[in-house]
């Protein structure tokens, strides 16, 4: 069972505010992934992470930026929130070498911004 | 570039047999995996295929032909609970997942 989570599910925040959307995995997995999506959208791949130190952009460019200072936790922040930003936001997870390529998913955050 | 292109929406009867197709046009190319979304919630991991061929998991089954660059989703004794969007990905390699647009399946009755 996969276990990644996701906080807060749902913000709605106003113009300029910087904001951190949080994402924990406890499965020891060293790749960590950040889509966006809107909805009935594909994902877009926005951030990913091969372990702790190492950050990369994705396939969308995105004004957000990761960290990933613990496997466990990879933390996207958003200096200053506009309303383009609006979209939910999905975390991922993956192990090193499985043979699956399986990711597993947070339940996201949905974010609104005025 | 990468594209994958599906379907946009199926709509299928209870208990019927339905089948998403995926072309794919990538560079780097070790698999083709399937994931299902509810609405609102998150997308699972359905099926994965690294080799020509047919996986069997359940009522899902998922095909892949590399050389035509194609994959299908099989789903059988289709349920209501089978309504949800479904999504063909491109392994790129190192676990890095370009994902299609999505068929979202309508189950009736």
């Amino acid at each position: 069972e996969a276990d990644i989570y996701q906080t807060p599910r749902y913000l709605v925040i106003g113009t300029g505010k910087k904001i951190t959307l949080e994402c924990s995995q406890t499965m020891g997995h060293d790749k960590m992934y950040w889509y966006q999506q809107d909805p009935g959208m594909e994902l877009h791949l926005i951030h990913y992470s091969y372990g702790v130190n190492s950050t990369e952009k994705g396939d969308l460019s995105s004004e957000s930026t990761v960290s990933r200072i613990r496997t466990e936790h990879f933390p996207l922040t958003l200096e200053s929130a506009r309303p383009s930003h609006t979209s939910q936001y999905l975390c991922a997870s993956s192990e090193s070498w499985g043979s699956t390529d399986t990711q597993y998913f947070g339940p996201g955050t949905r974010l609104t911004v005025l | 570039g990468q594209s994958l292109e599906q379907p946009s929406e199926v709509t299928a009867v209870e208990g019927a047999i339905v089948q998403i197709n995926c072309t794919y046009q990538t560079s780097g190319f070790y698999g083709l995996s399937w994931y299902q979304q509810h609405d609102g919630g998150a997308p699972t991991f359905l099926s994965y295929n690294a080799l020509d061929g047919l996986e069997e998991t359940g009522r899902f089954s998922s095909f892949l032909s590399r050389s035509d660059s194609y994959g299908y989703l099989l789903l059988q004794e289709l349920q209501m609970k089978d309504s949800a969007s479904y999504f063909c990905a491109v392994s790129r390699g190192a676990n890095n997942l370009f994902f299609g647009t999505g068929t979202r399946l309508t189950v009736i009755p």
